[in-house]
């Protein structure tokens, strides 16, 4: 199974709203990672999870929270969005962080924010 | 800070000619990944170059990586329409930090 999965594909939402973007992958990769991607840009890298706790914040602001509740799952609670955070919104994983090991990289959430 | 160039960022092809795109960084680094995104999608894996002078193929894709001149290259053999899509290198920082570096990405629209 080489499969990283992300749940909804779609979301919109209000300036309000809370809700959680899902990540899950059986692979038994250690690191997990959640990147931003505008229209026709690279992904930006937001955060990096290595062996469950948090490695990296790239300066994300705080409306964006991320959590890793066990080894395969990853979690990015959305709350008070503005709507220049609407994106696709990129899980991935990979064996090891900070090692030669490729990142897989799942289907993305596409984010609305109104 | 590590800075990853690819060019062309746009390339307009007729379908059975023969291309490259080129992907150069600004620091050493013996480990490079080539994904491609089709629009709408997430990124597909393409090729890893662990170390200098890796050369990989995939149907009509070959990938190579020169560290010493830190330029990686992905060519394209015989286009056809399928290939269109976005192709991004992305290159590791080894142990300095646990992420990779995305280049901007080129788009290949390959003409019928």
């Amino acid at each position: 199974d080489t499969e990283v999965t992300q749940t909804p594909k779609h979301l919109v939402m209000g300036m309000t709203n809370k809700k959680s973007l899902k990540c899950e992958q059986h692979m038994g990769h250690r690191a997990m990672y959640w990147y931003k991607q505008k229209a026709k840009k690279p992904p930006e890298l937001m955060f990096v999870y290595s062996y469950e706790k948090l490695s990296i914040n790239e300066s994300v602001p705080s409306r964006f929270s991320p959590e890793c509740p066990n080894s395969s799952l990853l979690n990015l609670h959305l709350h008070a969005l503005q709507p220049e955070d609407s994106a696709l919104y990129l899980c991935a994983s990979s064996r090891i962080a900070g090692s030669s090991y490729e990142q897989y990289f799942g289907p993305g959430t596409r984010l609305t924010v109104t | 800070e590590l800075k990853v160039e690819q060019n062309p960022l746009f390339l307009s092809m007729q379908e059975g000619k023969n291309y490259t795109i080129y992907c150069n960084y600004s620091t050493t680094s013996d480990r490079l990944y080539w994904y491609r995104q089709d629009p709408g999608k997430s990124l597909e894996s393409l090729f890893v170059l662990l170390s200098n002078g890796a050369v990989k193929q995939e149907g009509r894709l070959m990938a190579s990586l020169d560290t010493k001149a830190r330029l990686s290259t992905l060519h394209i053999t015989a286009a056809v329409h399928d290939l269109s899509a976005t192709y991004f290198c992305a290159v590791d920082l080894m142990n300095r930090d646990d992420k990779i570096i995305f280049g901007k990405g080129t788009r290949l629209h390959i003409l019928p």
